[in-house]
């Protein structure tokens, strides 16, 4: 199976702030790599595709990037409604894997 | 809109089986999948399997093969995923998701059911 680690686990941040997050695969996948913000309670949302395909209907503060093993996900400029978990997730083969998370906090 | 409405939350026995039923509208049920993704408490996602609503193809994850068995009731516009031998391990909330052709991006999800297992 694919491995995603994702780094930080947890961040804290201000509303403004520039986030970062980063997802390594434990072998290439190309550029199949999505992802998700899940707030409490809630379903996954999908955020990017393809690794840095913005889906409809989300703000385009979010961006990604990367290919092969490498990516990344942006927040240019969080805001109060962007606190929640984030996680990458392989879409280049079976079984499909995710990050373990990381949970942006308000500072 | 799209839609999937999952059943209600489940308590179960260890050993036993339960069977989620997650119901689709808003979109042409036959040109997707459903993938089935579970949350155990305060934990990451993990992928369950995949089932065409268009085919007879499914893949199920190895991790659950033998216990796992993903349905499609094109009449209802329904997915089901039944888990059997339950161990308290399982709890967890269950998301149904539609997986585009398969590719693995899961662009709805339904609003999860609790699985709980107890003695």
């Amino acid at each position: 199976d694919i491995q995603m680690t994702q780094s930080p686990s947890s961040l804290s941040a201000s509303v403004g702030d520039r986030v970062t997050i980063t997802c390594r695969a434990s072998q290439g996948i190309s550029s199949h790599l999505n992802w998700y913000q899940q707030k409490p309670g809630k379903a996954p949302n999908l955020l990017i595709y393809a690794a840095s395909s913005l889906q409809s209907g989300v703000p385009s503060r979010f961006s990604g990037s990367g290919s092969g093993t490498d990516f990344t996900l942006i927040i240019s400029s969080l805001q109060p409604e962007d606190f929640a978990s984030y996680y990458c997730q392989q879409s280049y083969t079976t079984p499909r894997t995710f990050g373990q998370g990381t949970k942006v906090e308000i500072k | 809109q799209v839609q999937l409405v999952q059943s209600g939350a489940e308590v179960k026995k260890p050993g036993a089986s339960v069977k989620v039923s997650c119901k689709a509208s808003g979109y042409t049920f036959t040109t997707f999948g459903i993938s089935w993704v579970r949350q155990a408490p305060g934990q990451g996602l993990e992928w369950m399997g995949w089932i065409s609503a268009y085919s007879d193809n499914k893949n199920p994850a190895q991790n659950f093969q033998g216990r796992v068995t993903m349905t499609t009731d094109t009449s209802t516009r329904t997915a089901y995923m039944e888990l059997k031998s339950l161990r308290s391990d399982d709890t967890a909330i269950y998301y149904c998701a539609r997986d585009v052709k398969g590719m693995g991006n899961f662009d709805y999800w339904g609003q999860g059911t609790l699985v709980t297992v107890s003695s």
